[in-house]
């Protein structure tokens, strides 16, 4: 059964960077989309992005120029910033795994970790 | 961007009845269309794949229906454990992959 767990700080000043990771365990990091999807309080799933095994990544063309994922195989995670964080990104962050690109929905997720901005 | 479009935003349900959520897209999307099931504080959790594929240890209560524009999830005598918000997502037209606002099935 594969398993997905976010770390990261819950808070978060204005204007930093955010730093999550993503850590997967219970089947090979190889050959997934590995994905981050966020979730303001009380709204709906915002798709962010994700970074195949191989480094290669496809961001939300609304947060592109602020966000850059990164993976590490050999410690089986993959991780998030966001750069340039305002209120309006506080959420709960979820990294979830995705199969197929052709096919790109989202079997496996964290049991997700909020994030707050403060001022 | 592709959006989606879930009706109603609420929907009251007794258990043990049948519950008809919809989802319309801006565009067609074939049948690349899942449904997810949100607990109170929970991940979201895959339902529906390809419009009509029941995921991994899903109930037969649950299932899926439509393509191009128009889909529907339907859950025939719902349990207790139903009571949760449901959102659909294309993966046809992307980036950005887009979901739906949701859809929030209540207790009757």
């Amino acid at each position: 059964q594969v398993q997905l767990q976010e770390s990261g700080p819950g808070l978060v000043k204005a204007s930093e960077t955010l730093s999550l990771t993503c850590t997967v365990s219970g089947g090979p990091i190889s050959g997934s989309y590995w994905t981050w999807i966020r979730q303001a309080p009380g709204k709906g799933l915002e798709w962010l992005g994700y970074i195949y095994y191989t480094g290669s990544t496809k961001y939300n063309p609304s947060l592109r120029s602020r966000l850059s994922m990164e993976v590490d195989t050999s410690k089986s995670h993959f991780s998030l910033k966001l750069a340039s964080m305002t209120a309006a990104d506080t959420a709960i962050y979820y990294c979830a795994r995705g199969l197929e690109v052709r096919t790109y929905f989202f079997d496996y997720w964290g049991q997700g970790t909020l994030v707050t901005v403060s001022s | 961007e592709m959006e989606l479009t879930q009706s109603p935003d609420i929907l009251s349900v007794s258990p043990g009845e049948r519950a008809t959520l919809s989802c319309r897209s801006s565009q067609g999307v074939k049948t690349n269309l899942a449904w997810y099931q949100q607990r109170p504080g929970r991940a979201p959790r895959l339902l529906i794949y390809g419009a009509s594929i029941r995921a991994t240890d899903v109930p037969a209560r649950f299932s899926g229906s439509g393509s191009g524009t128009d889909f529907t999830l339907t859950i025939s005598s719902l349990q207790s454990e139903d009571f949760a918000v449901y959102f659909c997502q294309q993966y046809n037209n992307w980036p950005p992959l887009t979901f739906g606002q949701g859809t929030r099935l209540d207790i009757k």
